[in-house]
């Protein structure tokens, strides 16, 4: 079982919907990232939260660490949102601060 | 540009080759990781330096491969004897540390044929 999980593993939409992205973790955590990729592979951070809710536009983040559950929501969707999003965590075993990843939810957003 | 950048961008090599992928942080990071992705996966950990030393590795960062940050600043990753199995993007990533969030670059996509 890998330590973080994230459902679902593809995700299509209509322009103008709700998303959710569900991330799952097993360990403890020092924090947890949300992070977006788009195809040639660059990776940019969109959320690092520790607790509570984090709402930057039209996307929000919430973490429960009791449930050691987090979402990601985007209100709106537009097909520019179409792109990996991967949620990633630093437990707090690592004294480095390496991120563990979720194998990333595929977003498309159709016109 | 004040990001992180990556060189080359993209690589193709032929097996039992060896690369060197470079990676420029952002200066006043003093983290810097270096991460692997396949094809539909996400990325896995290989190493990590704090300014110039290596602190950590992956144990999926076999002998054939060497990285190193001189002077605590740009870093590089040396990859011997390349296999098809390392084709992968190479990924880095710098931080200020552990309360702060990450920057990463475009990544090195390595095909060995």
């Amino acid at each position: 079982k890998n330590e973080v999980e994230q459902s679902p593993q593809n995700l299509t939409a209509q322009e103008g919907e709700f998303i959710t992205i569900n991330c799952s973790y097993s360990v403890g955590i020092s924090a947890l990232h949300w992070l977006q990729q788009h195809p040639g592979g660059g990776i940019v951070s969109l959320f690092m939260l520790s607790s509570g809710k984090k709402k930057h536009g039209r996307l929000i983040a919430t973490i429960n660490i009791q449930e050691k559950h987090s979402s990601l929501h985007i209100t709106a969707s537009h097909p520019r949102d179409s792109a990996v999003y991967i949620c990633a965590v630093t437990d707090t075993v690592n004294s480095g601060s390496r991120l563990t990843f979720g194998e990333g939810t595929q977003l498309t957003v159709n016109p | 540009d004040t990001g992180v950048s990556q060189d080359p961008r993209h690589k193709i090599t032929k097996r039992g080759q060896n690369v060197t992928f470079r990676c420029d942080p952002i200066s006043e990071h003093n983290r810097l990781y270096w991460y692997r992705q396949t094809l539909g996966q996400g990325p896995e950990f290989l190493t990590y330096f704090q300014n110039e030393a290596q602190l950590e590795k992956s144990r999926l960062l076999s002998d054939r491969f060497s990285a190193e940050r001189p002077k605590g600043s740009f870093s590089t990753l040396e990859i011997q004897r390349t296999e098809q199995g390392d084709s992968a993007m190479y990924l880095c990533a710098s931080s200020l540390g552990q309360s702060f969030g990450y920057t990463f670059g475009s990544g090195t996509r390595l095909t060995v044929v």
